[in-house]
């Protein structure tokens, strides 16, 4: 079965700070990930897809087969980033998206 | 371009009754998923139509259906409404080729008293 953890519930950063949201994936196949962020009262929203290797808002993750991980990065948080983010899978060949519960991240000013 | 819109935005039943939410996909995707997010919780995937037919299945009991119909909108029914299915029911729809990106809905809060 397929699985994402999130271990941080909460994590608070002061701005300027470098930003780090981790994800582990379970998954026996290849999978892909995504980040997915719901910023104050709007929906959520797709973030960016390890498969593009884009960098977007400054973010980025990488997929470390290895150790299972997924981590979203940032070197310089800034205030407009405070939202709740999810970490995602998909496995191949099935539309069905598996998320984690998601961190709250909160930059102080 | 329009996006995804779900109705009712917020709903009260009582346990035992049924309810029907509606999603109206964005425009251009044939394909629709449901998930269900719990308080604290990821959305978890209810179950996916394409073309009309269900087209994957989350861990949820046959109570939970749905319909697509053929202009792409969908329908989530929920029969036998028991306290736990109080939740916030999310619509993502999506394109069957290239990417799939889902874009998701605003959601419909159903509390179940």
């Amino acid at each position: 079965a397929q699985r994402v953890t999130q271990p941080e519930k909460l994590l608070s950063v002061f701005k300027g700070a470098p930003v780090e949201l981790k994800c582990n994936y379970s998954y026996s196949g290849s999978p892909e990930l995504f980040w997915y962020v719901q910023y104050s009262r709007q929906r959520l929203q797709l973030l960016l897809r390890h498969i593009s290797r884009e960098s977007i808002k400054g973010f980025t993750a990488d997929l470390n087969k290895g150790e299972t991980s997924f981590h979203l990065k940032k070197p310089f948080a800034q205030e407009e980033d405070s939202a709740m983010y999810y970490c995602a899978l998909k496995s191949r060949g099935n539309e069905k998206l598996t998320f984690g519960t998601g961190t709250r991240l909160t930059i102080i000013p | 371009e329009t996006g995804v819109t779900q109705s009712p935005t917020h709903l009260i039943k009582t346990r035992g009754q049924q309810v029907t939410l509606r999603c109206s996909s964005q425009s251009g995707h044939n394909t629709v998923s449901w998930y269900q997010q719990a308080l604290g919780q990821g959305p978890q995937f209810i179950f996916q139509y394409y073309r009309e037919e269900e087209n994957g299945r989350g861990n949820f009991p046959p109570r939970f259906s749905g319909l697509q119909f053929p202009n792409y909108s969908s329908e989530l029914n929920v029969n036998a409404l028991e306290l736990d299915d109080s939740a916030l029911y999310l619509c993502a729809s999506s394109w069957s080729g290239g990417a799939r990106e889902q874009y998701f809905g605003p959601g419909t809060r159903l509390t179940v008293t």
